[in-house]
């Protein structure tokens, strides 16, 4: 267990349709990160958020959004899903110090979006 | 942008030492080094990660020369389970505003260890 609780583990659901992954950090991180892996793209990075705030923007769709509530658990929302949606995604957390440890993410279990 | 170029596989054999490489040509004063290990649907796990020379803990050894445009993982008398993707990253510290480019994995190097 590495501290970082992703709901849920698995969601199959049909194209046209909205979901929401949930991300609990570790205990005392205050970055949020969330990444898409599919078979063809591999681990690609989403957005970051710093306690509360954006911090950084990857390669996320407009039909996608997210957000890092003040308990510091984060939401990802997929709506207009379409089948190449269907992926693994991945919540992981930092502390985020200045210096040697930044950079350094913890990963949870992710959760496979199948969209039929 | 310190874009990585990493073999896209490798294998050898347990109990072997295996070094994989990875070229970071246009990194920066401020960027780290960041070793990740994938196993199938799971997510990456922190290996390793360092700025210069050399950094050794329980699990591997990083080797990072003077000119810091390359970087080399070593893992020791490897086993089955260590036949995972692993992934080197580049990029300055969060805190210091690194923004995306330090949190993108590139497509990583599969490592297969063969009994």
């Amino acid at each position: 267990d590495s501290g970082v609780t992703q709901t849920p583990k698995h969601l199959i659901t049909a194209t046209g349709q909205r979901v929401t992954l949930r991300c609990s950090p570790r205990s005392g991180d205050l970055s949020v990160y969330w990444y898409q892996q599919s078979l063809d793209q591999g681990l690609q990075f989403l957005i970051q958020y710093y306690n509360g705030e954006e911090r950084a923007k990857g390669n996320i769709l407009e039909r996608f959004s997210a957000q890092q509530f003040p308990d510091l658990h984060s939401e990802l929302n997929l709506s207009s899903l379409e089948l190449g949606d269907s992926a693994l995604y991945f919540c992981a957390s930092s502390v985020v110090p200045q210096g040697a440890g930044a950079n350094v993410l913890t990963f949870g279990a992710g959760s496979r979006l199948t969209v039929l | 942008l310190a874009k990585t170029t990493q073999p896209i596989s490798m294998d050898s054999y347990e109990g072997q030492e295996v070094n994989i490489t990875c070229s970071h040509n246009n990194i920066a004063t401020n960027d780290y080094i960041t070793w990740y290990q994938q196993f199938p649907s799971q997510g990456p796990r922190f290996i390793i990660q360092g700025y210069k020379t050399k950094v050794t803990n329980e699990v591997a050894s990083l080797f990072i020369p003077a000119d810091r445009k390359s970087s080399t993982l070593s893992l020791p008398r490897v086993s089955l389970s260590d036949t995972a993707v692993y992934y080197c990253l580049v990029g300055p510290t969060l805190y210091s505003g690194g923004g995306a480019d330090g949190l993108t994995f590139g497509k990583g190097t599969h490592l297969i260890i063969q009994p």
